[in-house]
């Protein structure tokens, strides 16, 4: 079946940093969406890529979607600690019906 | 507008007892899911439901847990015979075909 994975597991930064999660799938995606969830919380929409080679941009955030549609990354720039959370990639593959999540990177910063 | 609503919030039962969990979708959203979250894990599906189609139950972990939507708009899910292993957070999500998700607060469910 469909595997997507995610790295790194964990991820702490210091205020200010970089930060990059990366998602790999076993099988080519027709999208790629990824969520954040806050300590506590629960998983809430960030962005949808579909194109192969799409890049879109939030604020400080790069969503990329690779050129063979099996990986994607998220690139926060200059964190900040209300960038915390656990952040997820979500994907379809083929003829599936519906989304398998990532395992999620577990973001901290610290001020 | 109304997000998705899930209830009860918390849930705590004793090893045994069976439990239903309510999701209550966003109007007009034909998919709804539901996933399953250990602390500090990732999300583990469960079970989809679209439209008048088939439910999709691959995810469903045993045959005690079972789930329903009625008039394509509420879900339950229940769990029969509760074991320990089954406490978790367990989040529902309503969305359009292949669009975003929206998820509800999750019922955080303990057996004793």
């Amino acid at each position: 079946g469909q595997q997507v994975m995610q790295i790194p597991q964990y991820q702490h930064v210091q205020e200010g940093e970089d930060f990059t999660t990366y998602c790999n799938s076993s099988t080519t995606l027709s999208n790629i969406q990824w969520y954040k969830q806050r300590p506590g919380g629960h998983p809430v929409f960030l962005i949808q890529l579909v194109k192969s080679g799409e890049v879109k941009k939030q604020k400080r955030l790069t969503f990329q979607f690779g050129e063979a549609k099996k990986n994607s990354s998220l690139h926060i720039t200059a964190t900040q600690t209300t960038d915390v959370g656990t952040y997820f990639c979500a994907g379809i593959a083929g003829s599936a019906r519906q989304l398998t999540f990532g395992s999620g990177t577990q973001l901290t910063v610290l001020p | 507008g109304a997000g998705v609503s899930q209830s009860p919030s918390n849930k705590v039962t004793e090893k045994g007892k069976d439990v239903e969990l309510r999701c209550d979708p966003i109007s007009g959203h034909t998919a709804l899911y539901w996933y399953r979250q250990s602390l500090g894990q990732g999300l583990e599906f469960l079970i989809y439901f679209q439209g008048n189609s088939a439910p999709d139950k691959s995810g469903l972990p045993s045959d005690r847990f079972s789930a329903e939507r009625t008039g394509g708009s509420v879900s339950t899910l229940t769990i029969q015979r509760t074991q320990q292993e089954d406490s978790a957070v367990y989040l529902c999500a309503s969305s359009l075909v292949t669009y975003e998700q929206y998820f509800g607060p999750g019922t955080r469910l303990t057996v004793t």
